[in-house]
């Protein structure tokens, strides 16, 4: 299957700084990336949906100034955490739909967790 | 409005035996459908996929699925589980530019 490329896997910041979360499409052109957080032994919440080329889309509740989602290549997209706090400690997993396959499955990165001391 | 209902938060069951995780879905059209399975503190993997075709799919790791329009259903099933199925289950369905999650069903298997 397509590979998508998630960095960092891990990360620890200070509260106020910012964080910067990376998912690179290996082998395929992602249309569209997903960015999911997930809480412990929680499911994954859909945070927002970004085509390539467009603004992202935000889920109800998501402050998109906090979390800046830049979609600026078919293999590229970023997750920027501005001025974190410790609630934002969290699991931030990618996904990217395109074209390999054509069959809209989601190939997903390995994941990044997140801590906000 | 879409939604994804997975009804069982825990399931445990004895090695040996059969499984199923049930799916419900509430969603405009017939959508794609997907089950992922993830072990701790790692990523998702696909167990498998039904987008058309033969209802019933098969899937890694001796999973399959039967896609049932009339029930919006979409359940997981495995005749026999081994120790090394205990993860958590995800059903997901969607289309392009949207994909839902359920809250997933943590699978224990006992010796």
């Amino acid at each position: 299957g397509a590979v998508v490329s998630q960095h960092p896997s891990r990360v620890i910041c200070k509260s106020g700084t910012s964080v910067k979360i990376e998912c690179r499409s290996l082998d395929f052109q992602a249309t569209t990336m997903f960015w999911y957080r997930q809480f412990p032994k929680k499911s994954l919440m859909l945070m927002a949906t970004s085509n390539e080329g467009s603004k992202a889309t935000y889920e109800q509740g998501v402050e998109k100034d906090k979390f800046l989602i830049n979609h600026a290549s078919l293999t590229l997209s970023t997750l920027t955490v501005t001025s974190a706090h410790p609630e934002d400690s969290s699991f931030y997993i990618c996904a990217g739909q395109g074209s390999y396959a054509n069959t809209g499955e989601l190939f997903f990165g390995e994941g990044s967790r997140l801590t906000v001391l | 409005a879409q939604s994804v209902t997975q009804p069982d938060i825990h399931i445990t069951v004895s090695e040996g035996a059969s499984l199923e995780l049930r799916c419900n879905y509430s969603y405009g059209a017939t959508p794609y459908l997907f089950w992922y399975v993830q072990s701790p503190g790692q990523g998702l993997q696909l167990l498998l996929k039904y987008f058309s075709g033969d209802t019933l799919v098969q899937g890694i790791k001796g999973f399959e699925a039967e896609f049932k329009r009339s029930q919006s259903s979409f359940n997981l099933r495995k005749p026999s589980v081994h120790w090394s199925d205990a993860a958590e289950y995800f059903c997901a369905v969607g289309a392009d530019n949207d994909m839902r999650f359920g809250a997933g069903t943590r699978l224990t298997v006992k010796p």
